[in-house]
């Protein structure tokens, strides 16, 4: 079946503008994950998404980062106004539940302000 | 919260010969740890994971083994071949969602 898909896979922007970036999880998968990670560097949580429930934002980064899904399927993250710190794969990945399940990534977005 | 740490940060062994990536964690609830390889460009996939009620798990050439008492878990390469080569990540969770993840592992099987 398809795996978890995310676009563009390349964003090039300046800073101080706006991008989205988009996820399209697993069908059926009721958790979505957004990491960053850094080149060369370990996966940052970025925020969970579980079925209907308050998502849980406690790692985005600044106020400038947000994050929305509708329902249990697409979800996009948006960054304000972006800064060349905020280059990086940004990673999404679904799971069929909130317990310990496998997470199944994405191929990443990766995103270069200049 | 979680803080995972792992050794070593690159890894450079003979084709045929064995790896072994070390993990510690903070928080002693944690009860889920799961390995992710990640080649060059690629996405995270999983390789293996083990959970607390067990102290080792084996898949063909891999293995996992987890000492709940020191709070450490290692992964186990055996004969190891070129396609190994990759970025290792260990992670850790204590029953719900949220994984902390070590920096990683960059290993090369040399020919």
């Amino acid at each position: 079946g398809a795996g978890v898909s995310q676009s563009p896979s390349n964003k090039v922007t300046e800073k101080g503008k706006d991008v989205e970036l988009r996820c399209d999880p697993i069908s059926g998968h009721t958790a979505l994950y957004w990491y960053r990670q850094r080149l060369g560097q370990g996966l940052e949580f970025l925020i969970y998404f579980q079925g209907n429930s308050a998502p849980d934002k406690s790692g985005l980064p600044s106020d400038r980062f947000s994050a929305e899904r509708t329902g249990e399927s697409v979800s996009t993250l948006t960054i304000q106004r972006t800064q060349q710190e905020d280059s990086a794969v940004y990673l999404c990945a679904s799971g069929a539940t909130s317990e310990t399940d496998t997470q199944y990534f994405g191929p990443g977005t990766r995103l270069t302000v200049l | 919260g979680e803080n995972v740490e792992q050794h070593p940060s690159t890894l450079s062994v003979q084709e045929g010969d064995s790896a072994v990536i070390k993990c510690t964690y903070s928080d002693s609830a944690s009860n889920y740890f799961p390995w992710y390889k990640q080649e060059l460009g690629k996405r995270p996939q999983l390789i293996i994971d083990i959970r607390s009620n067990v102290g080792e798990k084996k898949d063909q050439r891999i293995a996992v083994t987890l000492n709940k008492t020191a709070k450490h878990f290692s992964l186990h390469i055996t004969e190891t071949q070129p396609e190994d080569s990759a970025v290792y990540f260990c992670a850790a969770s204590r029953n719900d969602y949220k994984l902390s993840f070590g920096a990683g592992t960059t290993v090369t099987v040399r020919a």
